[in-house]
């Protein structure tokens, strides 16, 4: 049972276009949200993280937007780079607001980026 | 600062042997967990360490042993290793649970089981 998805397996876009990767999720307890990236041979860096009460947070180039009644979440860079190609991993935790899950995350499948210059 | 850094890089193991996986911190990190990476499954938690004396059992930790050796160091050994171990194990770590940084990831360990 994923309880998060990354429905699209790769995401093909121009450089200096935008990216949308999505997110969804199944288990409403999760209140804390993770977007992690990933080169070939290394292990995940943390991009942007979101919590529960919000419905947005911006970093830079990086947006993730979180929609709780859909449980939906998405990434969005703007504008893209070749530098941003990679594996896009959303995650998901319990625990933010009280309780915990010892910091476990759970993880979606993951979303191949390509930008193309 | 070298962050979290794993144990080898490789491994080939035939069916039925054993071996460990190696993995420290030097972040002073208080928590760590071991993870398995497999096509189109995304990351799934093996195995995780709260606190140093503390471990537990993540989503997939059927044919696997840790051992949190000391704060710096969190161990993953196969007992008796099977194909469908093969895949990339990735060890992480995070400061405090109360903090909720991002947990840092070391860079993987590729494991082939024949």
């Amino acid at each position: 049972d994923q309880q998060v998805k990354q429905n699209s397996p790769s995401l093909s876009v121009q450089e200096g276009r935008i990216s949308i990767l999505n997110c969804d999720y199944t288990n409403s307890m999760f209140d804390y949200f993770l977007w992690y990236k990933k080169y070939p041979a290394e292990g995940p860096t943390f991009l942007i993280s979101i919590s529960s009460i919000k419905d947005k947070n911006e970093d830079g180039r990086f947006t993730v937007f979180l929609n709780k009644s859909a449980k939906h979440l998405s990434l969005h860079i703007v504008p893209s780079q070749p530098g941003d190609s990679a594996v896009y991993f959303c995650a998901a935790s319990i625990g933010y607001y009280g309780g915990t899950s010892y910091g476990k995350l759970t993880f979606g499948q993951g979303t191949i980026l390509t930008v193309h210059p | 600062n070298a962050g979290v850094t794993q144990t080898p890089k490789f491994q080939v193991l035939k069916t039925g042997q054993s071996m460990t996986l190696q993995c420290a911190q030097d972040m002073n990190h208080n928590s760590m967990y071991w993870y398995r990476q497999d096509p189109g499954m995304g990351l799934r938690l093996i195995y995780y360490s709260a606190s140093e004396g503390t471990t537990d059992k993540g989503e997939v930790p059927n044919g696997y042993n840790v051992s949190r050796l000391n704060k710096r160091e969190f161990s993953l050994r196969l007992e008796s290793a099977a194909p469908s171990q093969t895949s990339v194990y990735f060890c992480a770590s995070i400061y405090s649970l109360s903090s909720y940084n991002e947990q840092f990831f070391g860079p993987g360990t590729r494991l082939t089981v024949l």
